[in-house]
């Protein structure tokens, strides 16, 4: 079966500072893979969304960026946080062909100080 | 472009009665329509889908949805609600470009009481 890991879980870092967070599917191939944003508890922004290794495609213009530098590993960074960077980050996968859902994992909660 | 509205921020319902979130949904083309569920500090489980076929559609945990193209609605539906299914629903569409990319309604907080 398929599994998807995001690490950290939680994270507290200043303003001003790196960010680099880490998302791995397990079990399947080819995925596609996507990054959310959830502020306030509430509606989900996508960030980022790849169809393939290198493969990137942004959907709002921010302060971060992504990579996926391997076929199941998909990592959100920023040069520099700012507070507004704070809100709970979610990656989730679906299969490349046919009508899929999407499969979440667990988050990361980041708070910028 | 695609859009899914949700037009209660929370519904409260007493544990044992029937429950709707309701959502309703705006897509050119073939409507694909999802529900999920997310549970405080985690992320969003899958509930159900509407592909194609009969308009109503049964999921996981008791759930089922009802699609109506007509109104172009897809409200989720339990006959009996449970404490536990206190969470926060969310209704999406997939959009029609590339990428089997989801736009998402902002959520209904659901809440169910003894």
């Amino acid at each position: 079966s398929q599994t998807i890991h995001q690490w950290p879980a939680t994270l507290v870092q200043p303003v001003g500072s790196p960010l680099s967070l880490e998302c791995t599917v397990e079990g399947t191939s080819n995925p596609n893979l996507y990054w959310y944003r959830q502020a306030a508890g509430r509606g989900l922004q996508l960030l980022f969304y790849s169809v393939g290794i290198g493969q990137i495609s942004s959907e709002v213009p921010q302060n971060l960026s992504a990579s996926r530098p391997q076929d199941r590993q998909f990592i959100l960074s920023s040069k520099k946080l700012l507070l507004s960077d704070s809100g709970f980050y979610l990656c989730a996968w679906s299969p490349r062909s046919g009508l899929n859902e999407q499969f979440f994992g667990p988050g990361t909660r980041l708070t910028v100080l | 472009a695609q859009s899914v509205a949700q037009p209660e921020d929370q519904v409260n319902v007493a544990e044992g009665n029937p429950l709707t979130v309701k959502c309703t949904y705006s897509v050119s083309g073939n409507p694909y329509l999802f529900w999920y569920v997310q549970y405080p500090n985690r992320g969003l489980q899958f509930l159900l889908k509407y592909i194609t076929g009969d308009n109503l559609v049964k999921g996981s945990y008791g759930f089922e949805a009802e699609f109506n193209k007509s109104q172009t609605s897809f409200h989720l539906k339990k006959p009996s609600a449970l404490v536990s299914d206190s969470a926060l629903y969310f209704c999406a569409v997939r959009d029609p470009g590339g990428g089997n990319k989801l736009t998402f309604g902002t959520g209904t907080q659901l809440k169910v009481e003894l």
